[in-house]
């Protein structure tokens, strides 16, 4: 089993909607869980990343961490085309030097 | 943000040849680190290029290999060595800023082709 599960997609959806994009874990000694965007041929680069369980609101984004249940959650609101790409979510423990990536989720927002 | 660089860019290369990856950051950086991430896959990672000393490289990857280098603290190389076509891959150059192990940067990432 992986310590990282992430649903690859793809997953299409129309402009405007609400997207959902989630991530399960195993180990409970993560206790920081980021989201990283990574357009086509282009390195991921860091969307949003939260401590420990929570919310966390940035504009159109949320992320959300349930550490009871070792699950995260990113949700893109009024979807645009410009947000098409692949989402890759990541986890680190506090003692740990190097992220764990779960496979990411290819999004596609068709206009 | 830290401003990373990679080059090249994209490569088409010979087997049994090899080839060096460039990566500069932009400010000093306290990690730097090495990934593959193979077509639709997600990033693994090959080593943690430490400055000053040899890298500590993660299982499955050895440093005859994949030798690093990290002469200073915001430069540092990665060699793919007598490439076979199963070396065909992404790979990107990441870097966390003093202070922080939690908000890693990334290069563009070289798209390498073994023929």
């Amino acid at each position: 089993q992986k310590e990282v599960e992430q649903d690859p997609g793809p997953l299409s959806v129309p402009e405007g909607a609400i997207v959902s994009l989630n991530c399960t874990y195993s180990n409970s000694a993560f206790q920081y869980f980021m989201w990283y965007r990574q357009y086509s041929r282009k390195g991921p680069e860091l969307l949003m990343y939260t401590y420990s369980s929570g919310n966390k609101e940035d504009g159109r984004f949320t992320a959300q961490v349930d550490k009871s249940s070792k699950y995260i959650s990113l949700f893109i609101r009024d979807s645009q085309p410009s947000d098409s790409a692949t989402y890759l979510c990541a986890m680190i423990s506090g003692s740990a030097r190097q992220l764990t990536f779960g496979s990411g989720t290819q999004l596609t927002v068709l206009p | 943000s830290a401003v990373i660089s990679q080059k090249p860019s994209r490569d088409i290369c010979q087997r049994g040849t090899s080839l060096t990856i460039q990566c500069q950051v932009d400010s000093q950086v306290t990690m730097m680190f090495w990934y593959r991430q193979q077509p639709g896959q997600s990033l693994t990672l090959i080593a943690t290029a430490n400055q000053g000393s040899e890298a500590t490289y993660e299982s499955g990857f050895v440093i005859d290999k994949f030798p690093i280098s990290r002469p200073n603290l915001t430069f540092s190389t990665l060699t793919v060595s007598n490439m076979s076509p199963e070396d065909s891959s992404i790979y990107l150059c990441s870097a966390t800023p003093p202070g922080s192990n939690t908000e890693a940067f990334f290069g563009q990432g070289t798209r390498l082709t073994v023929v």
